[in-house]
């Protein structure tokens, strides 16, 4: 298995602007994660899917971040429009459950840079 | 509030020691805790799984300790080898079963040769 893919990997964009971020997770798994990584804040779980419903999304900054999941090999979180403060590494990430017993895997991410 | 504490210094060990990194937490009752491993560029790596009513759990040179009246655990790395440095990052649930893990912000280690 490839494992989780993540795309683009760098993204470059001027603040204003639409930002698509793209997923697809490990074949078979049903949940899946989008978390932000900052220095400053760490890894913060925004929202989360299971069999391609949200479950939670409670981690949403605000309006302007929304996530889909049309299928189960596809998901997307985007941002419009984008704002310097958006600038983080956003890493995707699938499981087979969760409630903490099942681990995460991780996608390589994408390093969001908003100028 | 909810808090996850994990050494935000880096910590420098000799090879050939052991690396011990801690994790502290308050507001939680976790049923279980988990250990990452993130390289620079990188997503974080699982790495061991531990359960509210274990002591300790073992995988070759990781040890893990789950103390939950301490709220508290312990990662070690025995013998440690440069090869072993990089980030790592302990995550709980909140014992709810349907939330997603929540991450501490990690402990740097750099080992020396």
């Amino acid at each position: 298995d490839a494992g989780v893919i993540q795309s683009p990997r760098h993204e470059v964009t001027e603040m204003g602007q639409e930002v698509t971020l793209r997923c697809k997770p490990i074949s078979g798994h049903d949940y899946l994660f989008w978390y932000r990584q900052t220095m400053m804040r760490g890894l913060e779980l925004l929202i989360y899917f299971n069999n391609n419903v949200p479950i939670d999304d409670s981690g949403m900054p605000e309006d302007r971040f929304s996530a889909k999941m049309p299928n189960a090999s596809f998901s997307t979180l985007k941002i419009q429009p984008s704002e310097p403060r958006d600038s983080a590494v956003y890493f995707c990430a699938s499981s087979s459950g969760t409630g903490g017993y099942e681990k995460l895997f991780f996608g390589s991410g994408t390093q969001l840079s908003v100028l | 509030s909810q808090k996850i504490e994990q050494n935000s210094e880096a910590l420098n060990i000799q090879e050939g020691k052991t690396a011990t990194l801690t994790c502290n937490y308050t507001n939680y009752s976790p049923a279980y805790l988990q250990w990452y491993r993130q390289d620079p560029g990188r997503g974080p790596v699982f790495l061991l799984l531990i359960r509210e009513n274990e002591k300790e759990k073992r995988k070759e040179r990781l040890k893990v300790t789950f103390d939950t009246t301490l709220k508290q655990s312990l990662f070690h790395i025995t013998a440690s080898q440069p090869a072993d440095s990089a980030t790592y990052l302990c995550a709980l649930d909140d014992g709810g079963g349907a939330d997603g893990l929540t991450f501490g912000k990690g402990t740097h280690l750099i080992i020396q040769p």
